[in-house]
């Protein structure tokens, strides 16, 4: 079936640092997505993409369809503590949406 | 508020017995999903319901029934828990099959004995 490969699995950074992850996949996708999930809560959207190579923002994140439509990627730009959980990104192609493993973001001190 | 609400929060079940997780939407989405999370694994998609009166077997349907009892309602059911079963689910919904995203829950915990 399909698949999308997220990485990384986990990060650890510094408070005030940037972050990235992305997602890759062997699919063409219409749609790519961008979630996060709280401890304890369900995934809360956070940026959606419609076209290939499409760049948005929302804040401190920015995230982008890729030409290929087969990969995106996010960035968060001077992390702060409420930035901890995990990132899933994901791939719709007609009524279904197909999640990645998940990033999970961790920030020091 | 509006969104998805699913009850009950936590769960504990012995191996056999069986029960239903309720999820309803006030957001008059058409379609509803069921996920599953586990650890490392991500979220996997269990059964989907495009619209009302229809639902579909996801990526994990074994062991699990499901029902759109109106547009509002998507019920998952165990008939008979296995501690394979030991996840956390997640009832989502979505208009227009998803194209703006997923709404999700704030997911059930259920522990298999």
């Amino acid at each position: 079936g399909q698949q999308l490969n997220q990485s990384p699995q986990s990060m650890f950074i510094q408070e005030g640092e940037d972050v990235s992850m992305n997602c890759t996949s062997s699919s063409i996708f219409n749609t790519w997505l961008w979630y996060k999930q709280d401890p304890g809560e369900g995934p809360v959207l956070l940026i959606a993409l419609y076209k290939a190579g499409e760049l948005t923002s929302n804040g401190r994140l920015t995230a982008q369809f890729g030409i290929t439509r087969k990969d995106s990627f996010l960035n968060i730009s001077a992390s702060i503590p409420s930035d901890v959980g995990i990132y899933f990104c994901a791939g719709q192609l007609g009524d279904k949406i197909i999640f990645g493993k998940g990033t999970r973001l961790h920030i020091l001190p | 508020n509006a969104g998805v609400t699913q009850t009950p929060k936590f769960q504990v079940l012995k191996t056999g017995q069986s029960m239903t997780l309720q999820c309803a939407q006030d957001m008059n989405h058409n379609s509803m999903y069921w996920y599953r999370q586990d650890p490392g694994m991500g979220l996997r998609l269990i059964y989907y319901s495009a619209s009302e009166g229809t639902t579909d077997k996801g990526e994990v349907p074994n062991g699990y029934n499901v029902s759109r009892l109106n547009k509002r309602e998507f019920s998952l059911r165990l008939e008979s828990a296995a501690p394979s079963q030991t996840s956390v689910y997640f009832c989502a919904s979505s208009e227009r099959g998803g194209l703006y995203g997923y709404t999700f829950g704030s997911g059930t915990r259920l522990t298999v004995v």
